[in-house]
């Protein structure tokens, strides 16, 4: 399986600023996925992050708000535009690979309070 | 679309006992089903995956879950729970048409006691 990093791991942020999230893959993975989980909820997904176009967003998620980039087949961000307390959450990359294309391997995530 | 439901957002077992956590499923199309497990500040861990081979599937811990297509479940049991057992599990079920997008249920928090 994969190993992912996260960084940040957490922060605490004040509503109207935007925060970058990185998820680093040791490995060439096939997908890329950003979920969110918010406080004694379960995972949603936000988008599925697509090497050198555009990010396909889930419904209730809008590109202004949750920007992704993936450059490459290792590295992905997500930000988080405009906070409000509402997003506060945590925030989780996952991926597969071609190996096992329905696995996914999750990172442990970045806990982000919003004040 | 798919869906599912974990009967249960909490269960105690005491150590030594067996665990069952439930997990039910909706799907048009026949399903990837998985379970995770989620330990406090962590990410997700894969407990175990079924992909259509054989109904009943082991996993990690000892774990194991069977998929029951005409009660459309997929229950996790675990014969003899541990104190490190402690955690959040999650089911979820994936489209095999390719999408591999993930939709959770709830979660179990589940508790041991001593």
């Amino acid at each position: 399986s994969a190993v992912i990093s996260q960084k940040p791991s957490r922060d605490i942020c004040q509503r109207g600023t935007s925060l970058t999230i990185q998820c680093q893959v040791d490995s060439q993975v096939t997908m890329m996925f950003w979920y969110r989980q918010q406080p004694g909820q379960s995972l949603t997904l936000i988008a599925t992050a697509n090497q050198g176009s555009e990010a396909t967003y889930e419904s209730g998620f809008v590109i202004d708000k949750f920007p992704i980039s993936r450059p490459n087949l290792t590295f992905s961000t997500l930000t988080v535009s405009n906070m409000s307390p509402e997003d506060s959450s945590i925030y989780l990359c996952s991926v597969s690979t071609t190996a096992s294309l329905y696995e996914q391997y999750f990172g442990p995530g970045t806990r982000l309070t919003v004040t | 679309a798919q869906s599912v439901t974990q009967l249960g957002s909490h269960v105690s077992v005491s150590e030594g006992a067996l665990v069952l956590l439930r997990c039910n499923y909706s799907s048009s199309v026949p399903p990837y089903l998985f379970w995770y497990v989620q330990y406090p500040n962590q990410g997700l861990q894969l407990l175990l995956k079924y992909t259509s081979a054989a109904t009943l599937v082991k996993g990690i811990n000892d774990f194991e879950a069977e998929f029951k297509k005409s009660e459309t479940s997929f229950h996790l049991t675990k014969p003899s729970a541990h104190m490190s057992d402690a955690a959040e599990y999650f089911c979820a079920v994936s489209d095999r048409r390719g999408a591999q997008k993930l939709v959770f249920g709830q979660g179990t928090r589940l508790t041991i006691n001593p």
